[in-house]
């Protein structure tokens, strides 16, 4: 089966904690995205990465971590300075890379943050 | 910023009856794109209309953009119960110096649609 997972699907953290998502996707995409969705709002880019070994920050950066070693993940690890993270986060990957045109995204199911 | 923007923000409608959301946006787009997420789920494509297209159709849903109002529109005809979900517009931008790629979601509308 081609798609992207993530995993856990519910994660939770205690304060001053530093958390991991994992972010894995088979379908041979250049580019991956992490979004934050709180409730009722709309997705808010947290990083992006065109290619591997290079990424960028979004809208919404602080107190995110990214790495993009491998093409085919894209771990985001959410750090004891982001102050409200809480949040569910959703990866996607795109065939865009650095072209514009046919960038529709295709998204993984979701990882629901708890801080406790 | 560059959001797009979705209205109305909710939607109640009987199934069999016509389902319209749209979206306005400020700024020069490449394409615009719907997404539909359920509950608690990932978000899924469901079309891409480019800016130099005015109407595409996929299924049940038609969609149009006009690009001099800046505005777009999702239309579901017929509607059942299992198009009840939230629907989200993002817009591709063009434009000299826009960071390719990346895409820009509005807030979403929230349909619900009675059996």
């Amino acid at each position: 089966d081609g798609g992207i997972t993530q995993s856990p699907k519910y994660l939770f953290r205690k304060e001053g904690q530093n958390v991991t998502l994992s972010c894995e996707q088979n379908l041979n995409h250049d580019a991956m995205y992490w979004y934050r969705q709180d409730p009722g709002q709309g997705l808010r880019l947290i990083y992006y990465s065109q290619i591997v070994n290079d990424f960028q920050k979004g809208d919404i950066a602080e107190g995110y971590s990214v790495s993009r070693e491998k093409k085919e993940s894209f771990p985001l690890t959410v750090t004891s300075a982001q102050k409200n993270p809480t949040a569910f986060y959703l990866c996607a990957s795109s065939t865009a890379g650095w072209r514009p045109g046919n960038n529709e995204q295709f998204f993984g199911p979701g990882t629901r943050l708890t801080v406790l | 910023s560059q959001q797009g923007e979705e209205d109305p923000q909710a939607l109640s409608i009987q199934e069999g009856e016509n389902a319209t959301m749209n979206c306005s946006y400020k700024t020069s787009i490449n394409n615009l794109q719907w997404y539909r997420q359920n509950s608690g789920r990932g978000l899924v494509h469901l079309i891409l209309i480019r800016s130099n297209e005015r109407e595409k159709h996929s299924g049940r849903l038609r969609v149009t953009l006009d690009t001099s109002k800046k505005s777009s529109s999702l239309l579901i005809t017929a509607s059942r119960a299992a198009d009840t979900a939230s629907y989200f517009c993002a817009t591709g931008p063009g434009g000299r110096g826009s960071t390719l790629g990346r895409l820009y979601f509005g807030r979403g509308t929230q349909l619900t649609v009675w059996p």
